[in-house]
């Protein structure tokens, strides 16, 4: 069973303001993910993480920004939100080692934003 | 590139009958993993199953088999004895070494399991 943790589950929040998506994981895993999903769509890499102080973009581009100073916490930031940042944000964790094709992910349960 | 497409955008299914989700994949790259995974109603990834490039058989966890089809680029996933707690997104991803860290997904098939 995976051990990822997002907080808060649900954000309701208004234009213009700082938030920041919180995600932990205990598995002691060296890579860590951040996945935008749009209602009923496929999840985008936004950004990802090698291990401390490592952070990179994603496919998709995201005004978020990330930080990785502790290996269990990777959180995301968005300095004003939008209505368009509404989304389902999933953070997951890999242990795998130099792009190994079967690293399997965990996922955590996600965090629903609305921005209004 | 990679590419996941996925062509059914939702399947209906019989509980206790059995449903394959299609999904083809692209890739250059020789070495490469295919992964499903369930996104129920409550919004969580949960991880199916996982077959290599180079495995030699398809891979089967409990209900769930992949029809992995190589030469075709294909890797369906196969739902023996649908229960109702199935219905759900399924996702299919693949990640290459090209692709370095990236899980790319498909768009998804939304599945129904009518009693």
């Amino acid at each position: 069973e995976a051990d990822i943790y997002q907080t808060p589950r649900y954000l309701v929040i208004g234009t213009g303001k700082k938030i920041t998506l919180e995600c932990s994981q205990t598995m002691g895993h060296d890579k860590m993910y951040w996945y935008q999903q749009d209602p009923g769509m496929e999840l985008h890499l936004i950004h990802y993480s090698y291990g401390v102080n490592s952070t990179e973009k994603g496919d998709l581009s995201s005004e978020s920004t990330v930080s990785r100073i502790r290996t269990e916490h990777f959180p995301l930031t968005l300095e004003s939100a939008r209505p368009s940042h509404t989304s389902q944000y999933l953070c997951a964790s890999s242990e795998g080692y130099g792009g190994d094709p079967n690293e399997k992910l965990f996922f955590g349960s996600g965090t629903q934003l609305s921005v209004l | 590139a990679q590419k996941i497409t996925q062509t059914q955008p939702g399947m209906f299914v019989q509980e206790k009958e059995a449903v394959t989700l299609d999904c083809t994949y692209d890739t250059s790259d020789p070495s490469y993993g295919l992964f499903w995974y369930k996104q129920p109603s409550s919004g969580e990834m949960i991880f199916l199953i996982y077959q290599g490039s180079y495995d030699q058989q398809n891979a089967t966890e409990g209900r769930y088999s992949l029809n992995f089809q190589k030469a075709r680029k294909s890797a369906n996933l196969v739902i023996s004895a649908s229960q109702l707690g199935d219905s759900a997104m399924y996702f299919c991803a693949m990640r290459d070494q090209g692709g370095s860290e990236k899980l790319v997904f498909g768009k998804g098939t939304k599945l129904t399991v009518n009693p």
